[in-house]
């Protein structure tokens, strides 16, 4: 299994700036995979990041709000810019599984506040 | 259309008795299906998977059922104790599209097992 450990665990920002969320993974990985999740409601799939090359975006996303790094086959970050208080929600970052590529793996997720 | 349509939304159980999920979905080219289970505060949790080759998959105490004839699949959880009282979210990807696997949520299902 994949261990994902995710910073901050949680956040109370100001309206306005920007907050950057980190994901390490205990594993290198080749995909990694950012999620929001509002208050109540299902996991929504921000963008897809493959190492070395931009990121993916759904549909509904885009980077200049969502900027997403991915240095390395260990880390990624996404950065949520110019908060709203539309944007407080649960972030999610997710990695396939090493061996066994049918499960998908959850950070504990950061659990965002916009003021 | 990769919409996956979950009900119900929320679920009371009594400890011991039979809780039933299920899920629709729409996109033929689905195939893999997985369940997460997500606690308060917690990232999502694969807990049963199946590919659409198999009726029924069974690991413990769950069972997914799966009809690809009616694009339909349910999660039973024989005997419910109030641990498994949590969120639980169906899924569905496309493994076949190597390296963009990402996973289309159900809208949830909230179950409260009482004693």
């Amino acid at each position: 299994s994949a261990v994902i450990s995710q910073k901050p665990s949680r956040d109370i920002c100001q309206r306005g700036t920007s907050l950057t969320i980190q994901c390490q993974v205990d594993s290198q990985v080749t995909m990694m995979f950012w999620y929001r999740q509002q208050p109540g409601q299902s996991l929504t799939l921000i963008a897809t990041a493959n190492q070395g090359s931009e990121a993916t975006y759904e549909s509904g996303f885009v980077i200049d709000k969502f900027p997403i790094s991915r240095p390395n086959l260990t880390f990624s970050t996404l950065t949520v810019s110019n908060m709203s208080p539309e944007d407080s929600s649960i972030y999610l970052c997710s990695v396939e599984g090493r061996l066994e590529r049918d499960e998908a793996f959850f950070g504990q997720g950061t659990r965002l506040t916009v003021v | 259309q990769q919409q996956v349509k979950q009900s119900p939304q929320s679920l009371i159980v009594q400890k011991g008795g039979i809780s039933i999920i299920n899920c629709a979905y729409e996109n033929t080219a689905f195939d893999y299906f997985p369940w997460y289970q997500q606690f308060p505060g917690k990232g999502p949790a694969l807990l049963i998977a199946i590919r659409p080759d198999v009726s029924e998959k069974k690991e413990g105490r769950f069972t997914i059922s799966f009809n690809k004839s009616a694009k339909q699949f349910s999660l039973h959880i024989m005997d419910s104790q109030p641990g498994d009282s949590a969120t639980y979210f169906c899924a569905a990807s496309i493994r076949a599209n190597f390296g963009n696997e990402k996973l289309t949520f159900g809208t949830g299902t909230r179950l409260t097992i009482i004693p």
